[in-house]
C-alpha cells in the first residue's frame, strides 16, 4: 500500500520570504500523480499544484512550485513571497494513474504560519 | 460553477445515536468521494462511487457506516450507531469520470460525538 510522510507537523516564515514543506512517498507504482492540497480553516480541501509521475518538469504554478524526485520519492513544496493568506494546513497526497480506484492518500499535513 | 455542496455543517449527538450527512456535488460530475478526516491526520477514504454504482468501500466500518448514491447525483453517508471515535469532519468531493486533474472537495460536515 502506498504511504505518504510530511516530516514537518508545523512550519512558520515572514511575509514575503520563501519556504519549502516536505513531503515523501513510497509506491511500488512506476505511474501515480502527487498533489498538494490547502486546507484553510473553512475545511474546504484547495488543490494548490499537480504533479504527473511520467513528467521530469517540475509543475509551476504562480508563486508555488514543486521539487520533484522520482528515485528518492520526494515531492516539496516551495512557496515564494509568501502572503499571509497562504497560511493553513497544507497536505501532500498520492493518487495511483491506474484503472479502479482513484482514492488520494493524503500525509498528516503541515500547518503553515504566515508571520506579519 | 457552483461548487460540492455538504451539510449539515456542524452536528453534535450522543453516542449509540444515529446521523446522516448529505453531499450534492458538481452537476456532471460521474464521480463522488466520502472522506473522512480525524482531527491531527489527513483525509481517508471511506467509500468512492462511480455514477450509482460503489468502486471502493474498503475502508467503510460497514458495520455502523453505509452510504448511497441514488440517480448517480446526490448522495447520502449514514453512520448508525455513532462512536467517540467517529469524531472527525466528513468530506465530500467530486469529478468528472476518470478525470486525473484531480476533484473539488467540499467544505465537509464536523462530527461530534459526546
Amino acid at each position: 500500500a502506498q504511504t505518504v510522510t510530511q516530516s514537518q507537523p508545523e512550519m512558520s516564515v515572514q511575509e514575503a520570504e520563501t519556504v519549502t514543506l516536505s513531503c515523501t512517498y513510497d509506491t511500488s507504482e512506476s505511474d501515480y500523480y502527487l498533489f498538494w492540497y490547502k486546507q484553510p480553516p473553512s475545511r474546504q480541501m484547495i488543490l494548490v499544484i499537480r504533479q504527473e509521475a511520467y513528467k521530469q518538469q517540475n509543475a509551476t504554478e504562480n508563486r508555488f512550485s514543486v521539487n520533484f524526485q522520482k528515485a528518492a520519492k520526494s515531492f516539496s513544496l516551495k512557496i515564494s513571497d509568501s502572503q499571509l493568506g497562504d497560511a493553513a494546513m497544507y497536505f501532500c497526497a498520492y493518487r495511483s494513474a491506474g484503472g479502479g480506484s482513484e482514492k488520494l492518500v493524503f500525509g498528516k499535513g503541515t500547518k503553515l504560519t504566515v508571520n506579519p | 460553477e457552483a461548487g460540492v455542496a455538504q451539510s449539515p455543517r456542524y452536528k453534535i449527538i450522543e453516542k449509540r445515536q444515529s446521523v446522516a450527512f448529505w453531499c450534492n456535488p458538481i452537476s456532471g460530475h460521474a464521480t463522488l468521494y466520502w472522506y473522512q478526516q480525524i482531527l491531527g491526520q489527513g483525509p481517508k477514504l471511506l467509500i468512492q462511487f462511480q455514477n450509482n454504482g460503489v468502486v471502493d468501500d474498503s475502508q467503510l466500518p460497514k458495520d455502523r457506516f453505509s452510504a448511497e448514491r441514488l440517480k448517480g447525483v446526490d448522495s447520502t453517508l449514514k453512520i448508525q450507531p455513532a462512536k467517540l471515535e467517529d469524531s472527525a469532519v466528513y468530506l465530500c468531493a467530486s469529478s468528472l469520470a476518470w478525470d486525473r486533474r484531480g476533484y473539488t472537495f467540499g467544505s465537509g460536515t464536523r462530527l461530534t460525538v459526546v
